[in-house]
């Protein structure tokens, strides 16, 4: 089991472009969850992702979007990009109910300069 | 709104001396994470809680839960400069839809 994959592993980004993370979820989860965690910072929740539908969002502007595929995959949309977007984008895989644990990924360190 | 503060944030320890770090959150929460993260890599999970009186040990760690007073605790013990790391302890609830709300991290530094 390959567990949960990130892709890329780094990128470096200008201000104001785009940029698209991707997330491979454990096998067998189907419930993908995004967190900010800027440097010095504890992870910030983003949004989650489930049956394609977006769940629940955290305190996130609206440049911040994503999108569930049918193989539960997910990709983590920013447009706009400010300065302070740089931080590490970690991906988290679970299944819904009381007794299941969220697995990270490696998480993808964007740099915006 | 559920909230999470740690203590110390930094913490700098002497190798085999014992320490314990504090987590305390604000409402009741469905269950209590602790993970380890290096510099510049993701989340390792350590421990997870459920239980008023749950207690987990692994090797030096020892982490606890008391949900009355909404505090867990991390011990560690005999401190080994392995341990060296950012220490963050999370809580969930299943009306918040299990979304994870981590406290601020302690970075614990042994040295030898």
């Amino acid at each position: 089991d390959a567990g949960v994959t990130q892709s890329p592993t780094h990128l470096i980004k200008t201000r104001g472009q785009q940029v698209t993370l991707r997330c491979s979820p454990k096998s067998g989860h189907d419930t993908v969850s995004w967190y900010q965690q800027a440097l010095g910072q504890g992870p910030q929740f983003i949004f989650q992702y489930y049956e394609e539908e977006e769940r629940q969002r955290g305190n996130f502007p609206d440049r911040f979007s994503g999108h569930q595929f049918p193989n539960y995959s997910s990709e983590l949309n920013v447009n706009a990009l400010l300065l302070g977007d740089s931080a590490l984008y970690l991906c988290a895989s679970s299944t819904p109910g009381v007794n299941t644990e969220a697995f990270f990924g490696q998480g993808t360190r964007l740099t915006v300069v | 709104e559920l909230k999470v503060e740690q203590n110390p944030l930094f913490l700098s320890m002497q190798e085999g001396k014992n320490y314990t770090i504090y987590c305390n959150y604000s409402t009741t929460s469905d269950r209590l994470y602790w993970y380890r993260q290096d510099p510049g890599k993701s989340l390792e999970s350590l421990f997870v809680l459920l239980s008023n009186g749950a207690v987990k040990q692994e090797g030096r760690l020892m982490a606890s839960l008391d949900t009355k007073a909404r505090l867990s605790t991390l011990h560690i013990t005999a401190a080994v400069h392995d341990l060296s790391a950012t220490y963050f302890c999370a809580v969930d609830k299943r009306e918040y839809g299990n979304k994870l709300v981590f406290g601020a991290g302690t970075i614990l530094r042994v040295k030898s």
